[in-house]
């Protein structure tokens, strides 16, 4: 089965709302990253978080290892924040990322 | 200012012919990969190297060969181009396990 399961596939807000992205993977993967995609397609690295509450700006991430769950909160939600958030987690064989399906994010006025 | 390097940004090629598509970045890092991104795959991994002249097949290296001959370099080569390999092409290195940073892409489309 799927290693990384992101929710939602897609959401809409207005502008100012509030978001929370979820992100669960298995047993076998850990070392778990945010992207944005903007959407002209470039892949920003948002947090690196293997375990706990990371924060920056607008943006807070938390993983919970133990419970096999990352989230993404983003506070304040602006037009600009539109565009696909990517989780990904890393299997400790060869190193390699295992990326979820993605969240597409839609922020209207 | 860490930075992947990826060149060229948009490529058109004819069925048959050879691309090579280039990678660069200025971190030292010893891992680098290869991903491809199609609309509802998502990113899949091509190759990934672990350093120089170490080079892994990931997902779906069919079609694809890589050559990393220094370390802040990193090739990937498309022997004959196919219709199917139109995608999007990400570039990316870490040091060692830790945190993944990606290039802007290469768009390539074969015709």
């Amino acid at each position: 089965g799927q290693q990384v399961q992101q929710s939602p596939a897609s959401l809409v807000l207005q502008e100012g709302e509030n978001a929370e992205l979820q992100c669960n993977f298995s047993t076998s993967l850990n070392s778990m990253q945010w992207f944005y995609q903007r959407p002209e397609g470039s892949l920003v690295s948002l947090f690196y978080n293997p375990s706990g509450t990371k924060q920056s700006g607008r943006l807070t991430s938390t993983t919970v290892i133990k419970e096999r769950r990352s989230s993404l909160h983003i506070s304040s939600s602006q037009i600009t924040d539109s565009g696909t958030y990517l989780c990904a987690a890393r299997g400790s064989a060869l190193g390699r990322l295992h990326f979820g399906a993605g969240t597409q994010l839609i922020v209207i006025p | 200012d860490m930075k992947v390097t990826q060149m060229p940004r948009y490529l058109i090629k004819r069925m048959g012919e050879n691309v090579l598509l280039e990678c660069g970045q200025d971190m030292s890092h010893e891992t680098m990969y290869w991903y491809r991104q199609d609309p509802g795959l998502g990113l899949q991994l091509i190759y990934i190297s672990y350093d120089v002249d170490s080079n892994s097949e990931g997902d779906i290296p069919k079609g694809y060969r890589v050559s990393r001959k220094k370390r802040e370099h990193f090739s990937l080569i498309l022997d004959s181009a196919k219709t199917n390999q139109t995608s999007v092409y990400f570039c990316a290195s870490s040091y060692r396990n830790t945190e993944v940073f990606f290039g802007k892409g290469t768009r390539l489309t074969v015709v």
